[in-house]
């Protein structure tokens, strides 16, 4: 099957500081990706959505300018939360989706990523 | 708005019994459904969908259900094993995933 690759799977860092993830589907070309956040025990929460080639598209409440969002090419894409603060502080992961009609349609997720803000 | 949801957070089942999830959708319109499982610290993972033309739908050891009268879909797990043990969620996809609660499912030995 399709397999998504999502690094860091933790990361810790000190308030005020930026912290990137990458999103990488490893072989597919992922012609969209999503980027989601989940508080413990909660549902997934849609963040964005983003098109390669093209500005993401953020969900209602999701600040744009917090959460910086690439996806510069077919396998790759990037989030940035920039200036972390305590409340940033949860699980955040990707899935990727690939060109209309590969394996129907179907988002593969990654591993996800823990993120504590000290 | 539309939501998906789930009757139960938790559901313990004992080993080797069918466990059977259920879920409500207030979307009338909505044609495509999945269902994921999420392991302890991990992510989603696809376990078997459905669309509106369809009621019934199986897999390995899955079957999910759909009435659409009612709005209601359901997972069934045949032979649960401790393998099953996760949060399952159901979702509704048109070009987004809307996932609903979850529910969390104990296998008792």
């Amino acid at each position: 099957g399709a397999v998504v690759s999502q690094h860091p799977s933790r990361v810790i860092c000190k308030s005020g500081t930026s912290v990137k993830i990458e999103c990488r589907s490893l072989d597919f070309q992922a012609t969209t990706m999503f980027w989601y956040r989940q508080f413990p025990k909660k549902s997934l929460m849609l963040m964005a959505t983003s098109n390669e080639g093209s500005k993401a598209t953020y969900e209602q409440g999701v600040e744009k300018d917090k959460f910086l969002i690439n996806h510069a090419s077919l396998t790759l894409s990037t989030l940035t939360v920039t200036s972390a603060h305590p409340e940033d502080s949860s699980f955040y992961i990707c899935s990727a989706r690939g060109p209309n009609g590969f394996a129907k349609n179907i988002q593969y997720f990654g591993a996800g990523t823990r993120l504590s803000v000290l | 708005g539309e939501s998906v949801g789930l009757h139960l957070p938790t559901l313990s089942v004992q080993e080797g019994d069918n466990s059977i999830i259920n879920c409500a959708y207030s979307n009338s319109a909505s044609d495509y459904f999945i269902w994921y499982k999420q392991e302890s610290g991990k992510g989603p993972q696809f376990i078997i969908d459905i669309r509106s033309n369809m009621d019934k739908r199986q897999g390995q050891r899955v079957t999910v259900l759909l009435n659409k009268t009612v709005k209601h879909l359901s997972l069934q797990i045949a032979a649960t094993q401790p393998g099953d043990s996760a949060v399952y969620f159901c979702a509704e996809e048109d070009d987004k995933i809307i996932f609903g609660k979850g529910t969390r499912l104990h296998i008792l030995p």
